[in-house]
């Protein structure tokens, strides 16, 4: 079954630097999709990026860009330029073959001024 | 473009009691999925309905159960609650799961 870890249940960040969310995954799939979503306070699952599989290029939008090792296993997100509206869990997720998406366990992410 | 809209926002029932959560998609999406969301157990895949069949379906007791409406509305329903089914349960839908999924807020389900 396809299972997907984030091993790092809180993490910090200064304002202004750079912090890297670790995620991995188990699939004996060639085609599928991960994405990172983030949880505010407010609760809403909110989509921040999102990696094709076979495209070796890694994703990137705005501050927010990926890692994405398929060898590996792993899809990291790393946050530039923290600020304090990024404090909120994060999650990492797999999709395929129409099935239900999966999702780590999350990270709780903090951001000190 | 409406979200997704998920209703009530909160929710207090009494152990044995039965609720009915409701959740309307982005128009035009066809897949609606619902998830529990535990402090202790993340976030817990219930089902997912596609055009009013129930597509995929997690490992939850029977007392969870759920419908499509042909207007891609969905409906979950709890019987006989028990004071393990407090939690945030989040819907989700999407044209299809590779472009991601769209969450709705939540109804926090409060059971005492």
């Amino acid at each position: 079954a396809q299972t997907v870890t984030q091993s790092q249940p809180e993490m910090s960040v200064q304002e202004a630097e750079t912090v890297t969310l670790s995620c991995t995954y188990d699939t004996s799939e060639s085609d599928y999709y991960l994405f990172w979503y983030k949880q505010p306070p407010s609760r809403q699952m909110i989509l921040v990026i999102r990696q094709e599989a076979y495209k070796q290029q890694n994703a990137t939008e705005n501050r927010f860009s990926v890692n994405f090792q398929k060898a590996a296993k792993s899809f990291s997100l790393k946050i530039s330029d923290s600020q304090l509206g990024d404090a909120a869990m994060y999650f990492c997720a797999y999709f395929a073959n129409n099935n239900d998406m999966r999702f780590g366990a999350g990270t709780r992410l903090t951001v000190k001024p | 473009k409406a979200g997704v809209t998920q209703t009530p926002r909160y929710l207090i029932k009494t152990r044995g009691q039965q609720v009915t959560l409701s959740c309307s998609p982005i128009s035009g999406h066809r897949s609606v999925s619902w998830y529990q969301q535990t402090p202790g157990q993340g976030l817990q895949f219930l089902f997912e309905y596609f055009s009013e069949t129930q597509r995929n379906k997690g490992n939850f007791p029977g007392r969870f159960s759920g419908r499509q409406f042909s207007n891609s509305r969905s409906e979950m329903n709890v019987s006989t609650l028990e004071l393990g089914d407090s939690a945030l349960y989040l819907c989700a839908s999407s044209s299809s799961g590779v472009y991601g999924y769209t969450f709705g807020s939540g109804t926090r389900l409060t059971v005492v």
